[in-house]
């Protein structure tokens, strides 16, 4: 499976945009990137997902290089329900293969100051 | 709407005990997946069900570990002569059908072994 990188942590301050980096040099033409996200003593959401254009929806926006080799994820303005730890994993979508299982690094923790 | 549950939500017990987690997924989800969170760890792929039966269960550690969904619906994972290395978070996710579809994760189970 295509690996990815992240930083072990981040800081933000309330209301402030902040980009969470991701790099995946060794993603594959079906590799989807997604981003999932872990709060204190809860199970992961799903946050975004794309395979080569700009995402955005009502949590995010996922931003991806033109090579794909690194994305990065961008909450607009970061509130203190955002302070969780963000997950960037590949899912590819070729038939057959174990792409229905998730696997997770150790993440970002993002800390968002007050 | 109701979300993926997990029963229960803190289980202590003793080295050597028998130990049954439950899982109930979203309604009408197909697949369902175990994965089990360490400290400081993200979450790492147990078993992964299609409707009734175990399509995946190579991240099952040992013999000591097994699980089941008889109905295609609440799922058990069962955890026989526990030791203080299975102490974890165990989750459990559904999806709607399979590999491509969002996951949606539930609580967990806190599983102590003294």
């Amino acid at each position: 499976d295509a690996k990815t990188t992240q930083p072990n942590s981040m800081e933000s301050n309330e209301e402030e945009p902040v980009h969470l980096p991701c790099n995946h040099s060794t993603i594959s033409g079906t590799d989807y990137i997604h981003w999932y996200r872990q709060l204190p003593s809860q199970g992961p959401e799903y946050v975004i997902h794309g395979l080569t254009s700009n995402v955005n929806n009502r949590m995010a926006s996922l931003a991806i290089a033109e090579d794909r080799k690194s994305s990065t994820l961008i909450l607009h303005r970061a509130t203190l329900r955002d302070a969780a730890v963000y997950y960037c994993i590949l899912r590819d979508v070729k038939s057959g293969g174990s792409n229905y299982k998730l696997t997770f690094g150790k993440g970002t923790l993002l800390t968002v100051n007050p | 709407g109701a979300g993926v549950s997990q029963t229960p939500s803190n289980k202590v017990t003793e080295k050597g005990k028998y130990v049954e987690l439950r899982c109930d997924p979203i309604s009408g989800h197909t697949a369902l997946y175990w994965y089990r969170q360490s400290l400081g760890q993200g979450p790492e792929f147990l078993i992964y069900f299609q409707g009734t039966g175990a399509a995946d269960d190579s991240g099952l550690p040992n013999d000591r570990f097994f699980a089941v969904r008889p109905e295609g619906s609440v799922s058990t994972l069962k955890i026989q002569r526990t030791e203080r290395g299975d102490s974890a978070v165990y989750l459990c996710a559904s999806s709607l059908t399979d590999y491509y579809n969002e996951q949606f994760f539930g609580p967990g189970t806190r599983l102590t072994v003294l």
